[in-house]
């Protein structure tokens, strides 16, 4: 079975310092991967998403980059962190083509930026 | 502009009631999803509508389509506390690589 994986859970960050945050899939291959970010009361806003290795599609200009460096691996980065980098991250997968489940989501890391 | 919109934006009901939360957009979409999100986890989904008018059902969860395919509900029976959560709709944006988009979803309590 298809499970994913993202860490760590919680993360406290000064401003300025750098970020990663991983996700990886497991039991499929080829996924398109996504990452989200959701605000306190809002609603999720995607950031990144990613059809294949290598290839990265922005959502919204910030200060946050992605990358992929393996089909199943999907990173999250930041080289200075803003106070306003804090909030929920996501991190979502699907199977590529044809129909089948929606997107199945990690557990999320909450980030605060001190 | 919010694609969709979702209503209400919080609801606070004691167990036992019914209740129903909307979701709306201005666009015809061809499908729409909707999840369940727990505080601290990642939304899980419930069920995914196709065809205007369709009715799908959860155990007490009930899930409608608008006819014009631009609106629809989640209709829970005899809420029980473990329903607790945000209700979030999503649809899929066609066209190259699909993306899904969302709503901001409905915080429900459900007080025992």
């Amino acid at each position: 079975s298809q499970t994913i994986h993202q860490w760590p859970a919680t993360l406290v960050q000064p401003v300025g310092s750098p970020l990663s945050l991983e996700c990886t899939v497991e039991g499929t291959s080829n996924p398109n991967l996504y990452w989200y970010r959701q605000a306190a009361g809002r609603g999720l806003q995607l950031l990144f998403y990613s059809v294949g290795i290598g290839q990265i599609s922005s959502e919204v200009p910030q200060n946050l980059s992605a990358s992929r460096p393996q089909d199943r691996q999907f990173i999250l980065s930041s080289k200075k962190l803003l106070l306003s980098d804090s909030g929920f991250y996501l991190c979502a997968w699907r199977r590529f083509r044809g129909r089948g489940p929606g997107y199945t989501f990690g557990s999320g890391t909450r980030l605060t930026v001190v | 502009t919010q694609l969709l919109e979702q209503s209400p934006q919080f609801l606070s009901i004691q167990e036992g009631e019914n209740l129903t939360v909307y979701c709306n957009s201005s666009s015809v979409f061809s499908s729409l999803q909707w999840y369940r999100q727990e505080p601290g986890e990642g939304p899980v989904l419930l069920v995914t509508v196709v065809t205007g008018g369709e009715v799908k059902k959860l155990k007490r969860l009930t899930f409608q389509f608008g006819d014009a395919r631009k609106d629809s509900s989640l209709h829970i029976t005899a809420a029980q506390p473990g329903d607790t959560g945000l209700y979030l709709c999503a649809l899929k944006t066609q066209g190259g690589s699909e993306k899904l988009v969302f709503g901001k979803g409905t915080k429900l309590t459900v007080n025992p």
